[in-house]
């Protein structure tokens, strides 16, 4: 089992550019979502997919939008680059453990840097 | 805004010590995640303890939830240096799974 991916590793940009970031949810999950994570700080949740619709969405402006695929992946898009938009992007997937209680697995992230 | 904060910020101890870090909420809450991350790499979920539950261990993880005091609490026995890594707690309050972090602590384990 691959777990989380997330695609890619790294990633310069240049203010006012967009970007697109991947993630492929471990097997058998069907939620993503999304974090964010300044350095030197816990991660922020930016919103969550699932069956190919934002359920939840965190206190992110509009140039943060989404999609998630009949395969359960997903892209986060981020338009109009800010300098504050350089972080750590973090993608998890769910499992459900009973009614209340999921287990989230996180990917490796996709550092970005808006130059 | 981050609604869960762990202290202390940073914790430096000596391999074989054990590491206590704390975590502080303000609303209710359906369970309790503690996540493990190594140099801003992706995180590593270690313990999830529910609302109805005051105690789980894991290894040589402990981890306690006191939910009139809103606060949990992570030790880590018998530290090894391959412990150092920032501890974040992280609160699920709905029926989703939607995640609000703390700061996290950053400990340090030095041979």
């Amino acid at each position: 089992d691959a777990g989380v991916t997330q695609s890619p590793t790294h990633l310069i940009k240049t203010r006012g550019q967009q970007v697109t970031l991947r993630c492929s949810p471990k097997s058998g999950h069907d939620t993503v979502s999304w974090y964010q994570q300044a350095l030197g700080q816990g991660p922020q949740f930016i919103f969550q997919y699932y069956e190919e619709e934002e359920r939840q969405r965190g206190n992110f402006p509009d140039r943060f939008s989404g999609h998630q695929f009949p395969n359960y992946s997903s892209e986060l898009n981020v338009n109009a680059l800010l300098l504050g938009d350089s972080a750590l992007y973090l993608c998890a997937s769910s499992h459900r453990l009973d009614f209340l209680s999921y287990e989230q697995y996180f990917g490796p992230g996709t550092r970005l840097t808006v130059t | 805004s981050q609604q869960g904060e762990e202290d202390p910020q940073a914790l430096s101890i000596q391999e074989g010590e054990n590491a206590t870090m704390n975590c502080s909420y303000k609303t209710s809450i359906n369970n309790l995640q503690w996540y493990r991350q190594n140099s801003g790499r992706g995180l590593v979920h270690l313990i999830l303890i529910r609302s109805n539950e005051r105690e789980k261990h894991s290894g040589r993880l402990r981890v306690t939830l006191d939910t009139s005091k809103k606060s949990s609490s992570l030790l880590i026995t018998a530290s090894r240096a391959a412990d150092t890594a920032s501890y974040f707690c992280a609160r699920n309050r709905n029926a989703g799974n939607m995640l609000t972090f703390g700061g996290g602590t950053r400990l340090m384990v030095k041979p």
